[in-house]
């Protein structure tokens, strides 16, 4: 079974640039999540999508983050414009749809911005 | 504020040797599980643990939860060097969209 794909992996920017990452979760997977995780701290979810549709986004920066799941499959998250402390990974997981199911987590990208 | 928070920050200790990592948390949970990231990778899922459980057992690791501590703890027995990363408890909690926090994690290495 074909894991979690995220791209790019890697991103160099400047602050004030645009930038979108792709996420294609686990086939037949319901919930997407993206989550932002800073140097030396633990990720701290973004967005969660259940099918296409937004369940808790309570955490992302909304003057500068957007993301969408379009036919409820893949995703993409946009930041816009980038500020210095947006510099992290970014997460993509997904998981069977139940609130007790475990996530499968991508590679993530690593986001610079200088 | 966080959720979980582990203790300690960082863990060095022998090949061959056990290793405990322990998450305390703050609001009521559906379950707590483990997770492990090794330098540059994503995260696996290493165990989950439910509220009404109070230990679990897999393979080398071995999970307690005392839910009137608010506590977790992860104890890996016969570390080996592959077993070098860090590693993340995250509560599943019972209120709202039940989302996942994560805590800070613990750091560990095992030298050979």
């Amino acid at each position: 079974e074909a894991g979690v794909a995220q791209s790019p992996r890697y991103k160099i920017i400047e602050k004030r640039q645009s930038v979108a990452f792709w996420c294609n979760p686990i086939s037949g997977h319901a919930t997407l999540y993206w989550y932002q995780q800073i140097l030396g701290q633990g990720p701290k979810l973004l967005i969660q999508f259940q099918n296409n549709g937004v369940v808790d986004d309570s955490q992302l920066p909304k003057d500068r983050f957007s993301a969408e799941r379009l036919k409820g499959v893949d995703s993409t998250l946009k930041i816009q414009p980038a500020k210095l402390e947006d510099s992290a990974v970014y997460l993509c997981a997904s998981s069977s749809g139940t609130p007790q199911e475990t996530q499968y987590f991508g590679p993530g990208t690593r986001l610079l911005v200088l | 504020s966080q959720q979980g928070e582990e203790d300690p920050q960082a863990l060095s200790i022998q090949e061959g040797e056990n290793a405990t990592m322990n998450c305390s948390y703050k609001t009521s949970i559906n379950n707590l599980q483990w997770y492990r990231q090794n330098s540059g990778r994503g995260l696996v899922h290493l165990i989950l643990i439910r509220s009404n459980e109070r230990e679990k057992h897999s393979g080398r690791l071995r999970v307690t939860l005392d839910t009137s501590k608010k506590s977790s703890s992860l104890l890996i027995t016969a570390s080996r060097a592959a077993d070098t990363a860090s590693y993340f408890c995250a509560t599943r909690l019972i209120q709202g969209a039940q989302k996942l926090v994560f805590g800070q994690g613990t750091r560990l290495t095992i030298n050979p």
